[in-house]
């Protein structure tokens, strides 16, 4: 059975801070890795990754993924109270469906 | 461009009636993919479909449970019989054509059921 696995499942920072997000996955078939951000509505589309090592990039986001080591890591650098999200972690495989981890729960104080 | 759209938001049932969700996917795209989302649980896949195909239904309890993707209208994942069970955030998500490539998908604001 295809598993996504992350970690922490929350995390309390403080405005400022740098954080980062792991996902490790055990699936068949893999197609890509994608990270969305959810708040109390639909989750909303960060990045796609399909190739090892090239790390992307928007604004104070970034991933990497690393498909020997079967991870991917999102970094979120200075953060602000609007980052407090759930972050999710999905792996595409097979006709392309999506594979979720339970998401970490990220809060930023001010 | 409008988003994935789906209605209604929020929907109560008793046990025992049917639930039917209804999902529009974003202009040009062809793929729609329904997905539960229990409380403390991540989402779950339920099944994927294109215009009058289902793909790929693995996800989908075995019983009471049936979705359609009509040539013309939305998307509609149908639920028989609900029960207490059942009440969870149910999110449709849209892609363009696959073609052995891989997209990313696209999630409307989901429709929170509440059996009572």
């Amino acid at each position: 059975e295809d598993k996504v696995v992350q970690s922490p499942l929350s995390l309390v920072v403080h405005e400022g801070d740098t954080v980062t997000l792991n996902c490790s996955y055990e699936v068949t078939n893999f197609r890509s890795l994608l990270w969305y951000k959810q708040e109390k509505k639909a989750p909303t589309f960060l990045f796609m990754l399909t190739s090892s090592g090239i790390e992307k990039k928007s604004g104070r986001l970034s991933s990497i993924l690393d498909k020997k080591e079967l991870f991917s890591i999102l970094n979120i650098t200075a953060t602000q109270t609007g980052d407090s999200a759930i972050y999710l972690c999905a792996v595409s495989t097979g006709y392309s469906t999506l594979t979720f981890g339970k998401g970490t729960m990220l809060l930023v104080s001010p | 461009n409008a988003g994935v759209m789906q209605n209604p938001r929020h929907l109560v049932r008793r046990r025992g009636q049917e639930a039917r969700l209804r999902c529009s996917p974003m202009k040009g795209h062809s793929h729609v993919y329904w997905y539960r989302q229990l409380p403390e649980e991540g989402l779950k896949f339920m099944v994927y479909l294109q215009k009058e195909n289902i793909i790929d239904e693995s996800g989908m309890p075995k019983e009471r449970f049936s979705a359609e993707f009509p040539k013309e209208g939305p998307s509609i994942l149908r639920i028989q019989q609900v029960v207490r069970g059942d009440s969870a955030a149910y999110f449709c998500a849209s892609s363009p054509m696959t073609s052995g490539v891989s997209y990313e998908q696209y999630f409307g604001p989901g429709t929170r059921l509440t059996v009572t």
